[in-house]
């Protein structure tokens, strides 16, 4: 199975600071990351899918990059209402597998 | 736009079997690749398997192979997910989500059911 690492494992941070998560994989798996948010309570919710796609109606601060091994989640001008998990999912081979998450919290 | 609603959550003893269902509106189940996700109550988000349009079947996680079945009823535009001889290690959240249409290469989550707690105690 692909295991996928997420760093850090929680932040904190203030309203329109730039946040930056960083997910990993254990072996190379070109561009096919998708990345959730999880609010408390809530089901998972679609942000960015093969690496750096937004997804129809996610703000545009969410931004995703990355290929191979290495990608990055980045949230440009945190608000309020980010306050969640965040998720990276390989797709590149079965089982698809989750990294860990990221908790933001606000400062 | 694409709704899926869950059943109620379950409480189960050791060894019993559940039944979880995620009813589909806005779309009709024969449009969607319909896959089961889980989340033990704290932790992280578990792939249990789904549907995989290109090759016209279900595919399980190794994890639960023999334990778990994936149905759908096209007529009520329904699916389900049993998953059986049921462990206090499966109290966790369970989760329907929509995938892609064509190959599972690239596949993503995009709607997803409300969640049904499953506690397994004895």
């Amino acid at each position: 199975d692909i295991q996928m690492t997420q760093s850090p494992s929680s932040l904190s941070a203030s309203v329109g600071d730039r946040v930056t998560i960083t997910c990993r994989a254990s072996l190379s798996i070109g561009t096919y990351v998708n990345w959730y948010q999880q609010i408390s309570g809530k089901a998972p919710k679609l942000l960015i899918y093969v690496a750096s796609n937004l997804e129809s109606g996610v703000p545009s601060r969410f931004s995703g990059s990355g290929s191979g091994t290495d990608f990055t989640l980045t949230i440009g001008g945190l608000q309020l209402e980010d306050l969640a998990t965040y998720y990276c999912q390989q797709s590149y081979s079965l089982p698809f597998t989750f990294g860990p998450g990221t908790t933001v919290d606000i400062k | 736009q694409v709704q899926l609603v869950q059943s109620g959550a379950e409480v189960k003893k050791p060894g019993a079997s559940v039944m979880v269902s995620c009813k589909v509106s806005g779309h009709t189940l024969t449009q969607l690749s319909i896959h089961w996700v889980r989340q033990v109550p704290g932790r992280g988000l578990e792939w249990m398997g789904g549907y995989a349009p290109e090759d016209k079947e279900t595919i399980y996680a190794q994890n639960f192979q023999g334990r778990v079945t994936m149905t759908e009823d096209t007529s009520t535009d329904t699916a389900y997910m049993e998953l059986r001889r049921l462990r206090s290690e499966d109290t966790a959240i369970y989760f329907c989500t929509t995938g892609s249409q064509g190959s599972l290469l690239g596949t993503n989550f995009d709607y997803w059911g409300q969640g049904t707690l499953v506690t397994v105690s004895s």
